[in-house]
């Protein structure tokens, strides 16, 4: 099992609906969970790190955590063509270590 | 706010060369994490160090080399360059030592080993 997956893509959603992106985990300690957003060719950019369960709300971006199911979700609301990029959510791992997913590709269509 | 620095943006160099990538830390950063990404790849993680020590080994091949210095800059050293290390470098800076993980990435640096 991975120790951190994502669904590769591509997600395809309308511009304008909620695009939602998920994400597992394997380690149950974990307790930093962190969602990037990647533009092809460019760094990493760190969006939202969540820490407890439940929701937390910046801006258009919701990131939901539920760790008894070691599951961890964005919701991007009123999707934007700009929001068009690769999502890598990543895990602090028991020995203090980031673990990426593989990333989900997320296609805004016009 | 100050962010991240990597110096080269790109660098182009040939098989069996060698190859120096820096990285500048978000100011009062303690920690400094090295990248390697290639093609459609997630970041692999290659080393880290914590205020100048190394604290973490990742898939760092033999033939490379790293060090935090006393300003907090870290040099990534690259010998015997293969055509497999062609690829994106991202250098991350993090507060590690406040408890926070949140890792805050430079541009990257873009090797072609040709």
């Amino acid at each position: 099992q991975k120790e951190v997956e994502q669904n590769s893509g591509p997600l395809s959603v309308p511009e304008g609906a909620i695009a939602s992106l998920n994400c597992t985990y394997s380690d149950r300690v974990s307790q930093s969970f962190f969602w990037y957003r990647q533009y092809s060719g460019k760094s990493p950019e760190l969006i939202m790190s969540i820490y407890s369960n439940g929701d937390k709300e910046d801006g258009r971006f919701t990131a939901q955590l539920n760790k008894a199911s070691q599951y961890v979700s964005l919701l991007i609301r009123d999707s934007q063509p700009s929001d068009s990029a690769t999502y890598l959510c990543a895990v602090i791992g028991r020995d203090d270590k980031i673990i990426f997913g593989k990333g989900t590709r997320l296609h805004i269509l016009p | 706010a100050a962010g991240v620095i990597q110096s080269p943006r790109h660098l182009i160099k040939e098989k069996r060369e060698t190859a120096t990538l820096k990285c500048y830390p978000i100011p009062r950063h303690d920690t400094v994490y090295w990248y390697q990404q290639g093609p459609g790849q997630d970041p692999q993680f290659l080393i880290s160090f914590y205020e100048k020590m190394q604290s973490d080994k990742g898939s760092i091949p033999d033939r490379f080399s790293a060090q935090q210095f006393s300003d907090y800059h870290s040099e990534l050293n690259m010998s015997s360059l293969e055509l497999g290390d062609s690829a994106l470098y991202f250098c991350a800076s993090s507060l590690r030592g406040q408890g926070t993980y949140e890792q805050y990435f430079g541009p990257g640096t873009r090797l072609t080993v040709t």
